[in-house]
């Protein structure tokens, strides 16, 4: 079973400013299986990035996904009081499982 | 639109047992496998098992297995997900959701179930 490890577990940043979020993998990942998600509070999650790099439809092009093999990467390049969520990445195997890290809050500091 | 829409909140008592539902719209819902997802009070998601509606063709995750069983009736475009004896652990959100067909990613989800069991 394919873990995945996301830093930092909460990440405190200002509107405006640049946030850089990670999910490592115990084992490569075929970057087409790699999608990240957004939760906040009281809704379900919504698809960001899928692909690795692809844009979900309707997400802003702030939100920007990169990485390949164990070690990938969420940025939004200047955050809006919107973005502060709670963020998931997730992987999809090669037996139908699905994995999900165990999230990163972005908090407003 | 294509939207999921779960079944309302449940209140049960341990041991009791309980079916709920994701009815899929505006899509073929036999074509795409639907998943289900746990989040427990204040934690992250976890991945239950997902099935194909077409044939009912279902994985479970190892942590599930077992414990819930994942059913479909393609004909009202409806997957279930259901305990035969609940335990208070069981308390959590449940979010079913559509597997895109390219990339596999979680793409469409529904708005979740809230199921509590307590005594």
């Amino acid at each position: 079973e394919i873990v995945l490890t996301q830093s930092p577990g909460t990440l405190s940043l200002s509107p405006g400013e640049r946030a850089t979020l990670s999910c490592r993998a115990s084992q490569s990942v075929t970057s087409t299986y790699l999608a990240w998600y957004q939760q906040k509070p009281g809704q379900a999650p919504r698809l960001l990035i899928y692909g690795a790099s692809s844009r979900a439809t309707g997400i802003p092009d702030r939100f920007s996904g990169s990485g390949s093999g164990t070690d990938f990467t969420l940025t939004i390049s200047r955050l809006e009081p919107e973005d502060f969520a709670v963020y998931y990445c997730q992987q999809y195997g090669s037996s139908k499982e699905i994995t999900f890290g165990q999230g990163t809050r972005l908090e407003i500091k | 639109e294509v939207q999921l829409v779960q079944s309302g909140a449940e209140v049960k008592k341990p041991g009791e047992s309980l079916k709920i539902s994701c009815q899929g719209s505006g899509y073929s819902f036999a074509s795409y496998w639907l998943g289900w997802v746990r989040q427990m009070p204040g934690k992250g998601l976890e991945w239950m098992g997902i099935i194909y509606p077409g044939d009912s063709d279902t994985k479970y995750s190892p942590s599930f297995q077992g414990q819930v069983t994942i059913s479909a009736d393609k004909s009202i475009n409806t997957a279930y997900l259901q305990w035969s004896s609940l335990k208070a652990s069981d308390t959590a959100m449940y979010y079913c959701a559509r597997r895109a067909t390219y990339y596999y990613a979680l793409d469409v989800w529904g708005q979740g179930t809230t199921v509590t069991v307590s005594s």
